[in-house]
Parts: C-alpha cells; sequence; structure tokens
C-alpha cells in the first residue's frame, strides 16, 4: 500500500513554454502532499507544501507564480511550470501523507528538461 | 537557522561490515527524525522513524540511534550486502503533516 505515481516521469520541452507534473496517491487519501526538487548530487530542496482544496505554502525563494500548484482532490495534486526556462531543468518529486502518519510516501519523480 | 548534516558525502565499504552512517543537526528540536533510502533517478523510500523520546529503533539489518543531547543520529546497516548501496536521507521533522527538512544524503557503496 501507500504508492504514489507520477506523470509524465520524463518531459522535455521548449523554453517560454509551460509544463504540468501530476502526482496520484494510487491508494490512500493524501491529507498533505509537497513538492520537492533535487539537482544532481544534491538533496531534495522542499518547494511548497499542499493540501487538499487550501492554496499550497511555498517555501522563501519559490516564485508561485511561476510553480502553480494545485491539490483539487485528495488524490491528486498537479505542478505547473510557467514559462519554463532551462534554469529550470531539474527532478521534480511529489510525496504525500496520511493523517496522522510521519512517513511521506514519494512518487518515483519527473526529469524535466527545458531546451 | 535549521542545519542538516550527513558527515560523509560517500562511503564505501566492504561487503558483509556494518556501515554506520552520521546525522548531525542544529538550531532545531525535532520530534522526530526519519531515514529514507533513495536510488538513483528514483524517489525516496522510508526506512525508519525514531521519535525524541526514543533511544533506538530496530528493523531487520537496519538500526537506528537518536541521541537529541548530541543532536544526532545514528544509521547503521549490518552484513552489509552490495544490494544496500544507493544514498541515504536523514530528514527531521515536527508533526505528521508538517514539512520535513531532509539532510545532504550520503552515497554507500558496498563492494563485494
Amino acid at each position: 500500500g501507500a504508492v504514489v505515481s507520477q506523470h509524465p516521469s520524463r518531459v522535455i520541452c521548449k523554453s517560454g513554454t509551460s509544463v504540468k507534473i501530476e502526482c496520484r496517491s494510487l491508494d490512500f487519501q493524501a491529507t498533505t502532499m509537497f513538492w520537492y526538487r533535487q539537482f544532481p548530487k544534491q538533496s531534495l530542496m522542499l518547494m511548497a507544501t499542499s493540501n487538499e482544496g487550501s492554496k499550497a505554502t511555498y517555501e522563501q525563494g519559490v516564485e508561485k507564480d511561476k510553480f502553480l500548484i494545485n491539490h483539487a482532490s485528495l488524490t491528486l495534486s498537479t505542478l505547473t511550470v510557467t514559462s519554463a526556462h532551462p534554469e529550470d531543468s531539474s527532478f521534480y518529486i511529489c510525496s504525500a501523507t496520511r493523517q496522522g502518519i510521519y512517513e511521506q510516501y514519494f512518487g518515483p519523480g519527473t526529469r524535466l528538461t527545458v531546451t | 537557522s535549521q542545519k542538516i548534516e550527513q558527515n560523509s558525502e560517500a562511503l564505501n565499504i566492504q561487503e558483509g561490515k556494518t556501515a554506520t552512517l552520521t546525522c548531525n543537526y542544529t538550531n532545531y528540536s525535532p520530534a522526530y527524525l526519519q531515514w529514507y533510502r533513495q536510488d538513483p533517478g528514483r524517489g525516496p523510500v522510508f526506512l525508519l522513524l525514531i521519535r525524541e523520546n526514543e533511544k533506538e529503533k530496530r528493523k531487520e539489518r537496519l538500526k537506528v540511534t537518536f541521541d537529541t543531547t548530541l543532536k544526532q543520529s545514528l544509521f547503521h546497516i549490518t552484513a552489509s550486502q552490495p544490494a544496500d548501496s544507493a544514498t541515504y536521507l536523514c530528514a527531521l521533522g515536527r508533526s505528521s503533516a508538517s514539512k520535513i527538512i531532509f539532510g545532504s544524503g550520503t552515497r554507500l557503496s558496498i563492494r563485494p
């Protein structure tokens, strides 16, 4: 149990376009979802915390107008990278938690390459 | 500001030995500490959680200790195997719905 999926697993887009990444909890209801980005050989950097039906809470330095997060249901959160630029190229990972449970269940990640 | 350090960026040990990874933190009072495993190109996988009032936790070949006075956790893998080769991340948190803060990770390599 506690499986989280992400789609797509890899995406290549042109500079200036927008990309949407989906994160789904497949067999549980996720009260909270988190979005991270990870550069090569570095740790996970939290971008934002998302609760179903409310606005996401962004970490300092993360542009909320550039990284749009929607958490429309207890099983789905989306991250849209708007007007992507090459510096946005990274590995984006989501995670989900269940109410009262401490561990986070991570998705397999999405490799974004902006050309 | 809060800081989490995993002292070794990389650790290489012989198969069968015990691997010991260290996680130190400053300017933070966690309610719990977690350890995750991450393979290249994949998301982290939860391994163990230890709460602030616990000294030690075990799960099969894994053992975690937590010393809130030293602000340190040790993660041990006994009878290590090449399949244990991965990056191991420690993470600190305060409540079940709150964000957790990750350390930089230790890349563990077990040679046959």
